[in-house]
């Protein structure tokens, strides 16, 4: 059983397009969350759900809008592709607001190449 | 604000050597500090956690951390390297407030040679 599922793994688009990444944790968490990492393989929180509440939301361009429809699901959509969004997005999950010590599980990431 | 540096972008060992993969850690609170795994084409397992009980955390897969405040430092160690252990190594601190977000190091790779 897979705990915090991605799809697509990969995603090749052109330049303008709209595309969504979708993500599913069955492990009964209450928070959520999207990582970017970038070629140089950092990694950087772009946003935080809890029970399907924005938490957090880090200097991310408006053209990324995530989407909760329920506590297991965060789904990210994106606007008028750039290049430089071509990177690894991570969706991750966490048993939500008991404390700093709290676990992240991470998904398989979604490979983003934008042409 | 809270930060982490990993030295070293990139550790080579041989099979069977030592592995010692530093972290620094920079926090106005007392941190909680995670060991994350990276392999090829995969998503970041933990490896390990401090939460401020046993400074000594021991982890999966035979690595373990030590937290020493007085040098702010959290370094990864394991005592016989494996093939199997070539992968990307990321040290995190949970920023502040109750959320938990994680901010990363810049990640090492860590190289085993036979």
């Amino acid at each position: 059983d897979t705990a915090v599922s991605q799809t697509p793994k990969y995603l090749v688009t052109q330049m303008g397009n709209d595309k969504s990444i979708k993500c599913e944790q069955n492990l009964g968490h209450d928070t959520m969350y999207w990582y970017k990492q970038d070629s140089k393989k950092f990694l950087k929180i772009m946003f935080s759900y809890n029970n399907k509440e924005l938490i957090i939301n880090e200097t991310v361009p408006n053209r990324f809008s995530p989407k909760s429809p329920d506590k297991a699901h965060l789904n990210l959509h994106i606007n008028s592709l750039e290049l430089g969004d071509s990177a690894v997005y991570f969706c991750a999950s966490s048993r939500g607001l008991a404390g700093r010590s709290e676990t992240q599980y991470f998904g398989p990431g979604t490979r983003l190449l934008v042409l | 604000a809270q930060s982490v540096t990993q030295l070293g972008s990139h550790v080579s060992v041989s099979e069977g050597a030592l592995v010692l993969l530093r972290c620094n850690y920079s926090s106005s609170v007392p941190p909680y500090l995670f060991w994350y795994v990276q392999y090829p084409n995969q998503g970041l397992q933990l490896l390990l956690k401090y939460t401020s009980a046993a400074t000594l955390v021991k982890g999966i897969n035979g690595f373990e951390a030590e937290f020493k405040k007085s040098e702010t430092s959290f370094h990864l160690t394991k005592p016989s390297a494996h093939m199997s252990d070539a992968a990307e190594y990321f040290c995190a601190v949970s920023e502040g407030g109750s959320q938990g977000n994680l901010i990363f190091g810049k990640g090492t790779k860590l190289s085993v040679k036979p």
